[in-house]
């Protein structure tokens, strides 16, 4: 099975700060690629898929690039509602594998 | 609007079975493949099973493999998740997730969730 691995675990920036995750999978997955954000004690929700597409009114703060085995999220500009932990996932086939997650903190 | 309701969790023995629901409302419910996603206290997401629209596949994670069954009642506009031989390593909120299908050979991704029900294995 593909793993999907990301880093850093976790991460604290300050508010305007730009951040950015990493999520590589061991195998490439056709950038079939999607980001969820969980903010502390809420269900998953989905912001990027096919690695760069925005879900419908997720804020253009968030951004997603990559290809092949490595992929990004990046915030151009952290804000204090940002705080939540990220996962990524591959969807190409099954088993459908989230990454481990990266907490995002605001100093 | 999409709604997804879990329901059925609760706390159970080591070695019981236990049956989740998610009744779905707001869309065409068999028209769409549905998941179910766990998350343990304090840890990560971990896929679980999904189900085809039309029932015809249906997949699981290695580590529910043979003791969990997915399945579906469309006239009812619910998904099932039949949990036996459960173990400590089973407590988890347990999501359900609607699919937004882009391939033909099940490639999705999870476009909506429901809250979440949390099961609990204990003595």
């Amino acid at each position: 099975d593909i793993q999907m691995t990301q880093s850093p675990s976790s991460l604290s920036a300050s508010v305007g700060d730009r951040v950015t995750v990493t999520c590589r999978a061991s195998q490439a997955i056709n950038n079939y690629l999607a980001w969820y954000q969980q903010k502390p004690g809420k269900v998953p929700k989905l912001l990027i898929y096919a690695v760069s597409t925005l879900q419908s009114g997720v804020p253009s703060r968030f951004s997603g690039s990559g290809s092949g085995t490595v992929f990004t999220l990046t915030i151009s500009s952290l804000q204090p509602e940002d705080v939540a932990t990220y996962y990524c996932q591959k969807y190409n086939s099954a088993p459908w594998t989230f990454g481990q997650g990266t907490k995002v903190e605001v100093k | 609007q999409v709604q997804l309701v879990e329901s059925g969790g609760g706390m159970v023995q080591p070695g019981r079975s236990l049956r989740l629901s998610c009744a779905a409302s707001g869309f065409r419910f068999s028209s769409y493949g549905m998941h179910w996603v766990r998350q343990a206290p304090g840890k990560g997401l971990e896929w679980v099973a999904v189900i085809a629209y039309d029932a015809s596949k249906k997949y699981y994670a290695d580590s529910v493999k043979g003791r969990f069954t997915i399945s579906r009642d469309d006239s009812k506009n619910t998904l099932h998740l039949q949990m036996d031989s459960l173990g400590a390593d089973d407590t988890a909120v347990y999501y359900c997730a609607k699919e937004r299908l882009v391939g033909i050979n099940m490639e999705s991704y999870f476009d909506n969730w429901g809250q979440g029900t949390l099961v609990t294995v204990s003595s």
